[in-house]
């Protein structure tokens, strides 16, 4: 069974601050994805990285796939209100598994104003 | 595109009874569909993996009899907990992969359902 570690699972900060969400595996992914989820809401998507070392940027987001795709980071920069919510990573494993993701622990961020 | 509806988005109902809930992918066709539940404030827990036109794949623990998952054409699975009780309140969520998704993985996931069990 493949396991994602997401840390921290509870992250508290203010306004303009930055942060950085990790997820740590000892199994190789094919993909990772991040979510973002609001209270009563399903997830949606905010990116896909598939290959390892890869860094995409959304806006003040930045996602890193780790060289061996074992990991991966979300690093938020001054963060604001309207960033807060639930943040899922999620992996694929591909082959006769491929869709079925491994969902991380959730970090819970709430930026305060 | 890539656009997953649920309904209902809230239930609430009395124990004992049957519940079913919808996902339909709207504007692309799944072959697969991923049923979800989540506590409060916690991860998602995947409950079963349907497939058009064949049984549902559940997970350990996860009972099949009570969890009935109905994949009847390529836009709509369905979900329906049977006789329910207080126990199974939760938000089921369901998600979908597509074909054009398929080098990636990625899921589009439905707005959720809450479900209240009296």
């Amino acid at each position: 069974t493949q396991l994602l570690e997401q840390s921290p699972q509870f992250l508290s900060i203010q306004e303009g601050e930055n942060l950085t969400v990790y997820c740590n595996s000892s199994s190789v992914f094919s993909s990772l994805q991040w979510y973002r989820q609001e209270p009563g809401e399903g997830p949606v998507l905010l990116v896909t990285v598939v290959t390892g070392g890869e860094v995409k940027k959304l806006k003040r987001l930045t996602f890193q796939f780790g060289d061996a795709r074992k990991d991966s980071s979300l690093h938020i920069t001054a963060a604001q209100p309207g960033d807060t919510g639930l943040y899922l990573c999620a992996g694929n494993a591909g082959g006769t598994s491929y869709g079925k993701l491994t969902f991380g622990q959730g970090t819970i961020l709430t930026v305060h104003p | 595109g890539a656009v997953v509806s649920q309904h209902p988005s809230r239930v609430i109902c009395k124990s004992g009874t049957s519940v079913k809930i919808e996902c339909r992918s709207l504007d692309f066709q799944a072959t697969t569909m991923f049923w979800y539940r989540q506590f409060p404030k916690k991860s998602l827990m995947l409950m079963a993996t349907s497939n058009e036109g064949s049984k549902a794949t559940y997970e350990q623990g996860v009972e099949k009899d009570k969890f009935l998952i109905n994949h009847a054409s390529l836009t709509l699975s369905t979900l329906t907990v049977t006789s329910a009780h207080p126990e199974d309140s939760s938000f089921y969520i369901c998600s979908a992969r597509a074909v054009f998704s398929a080098n990636t993985g990625e899921l589009f996931f439905g707005e959720g359902s809450r479900l209240t069990v009296l």
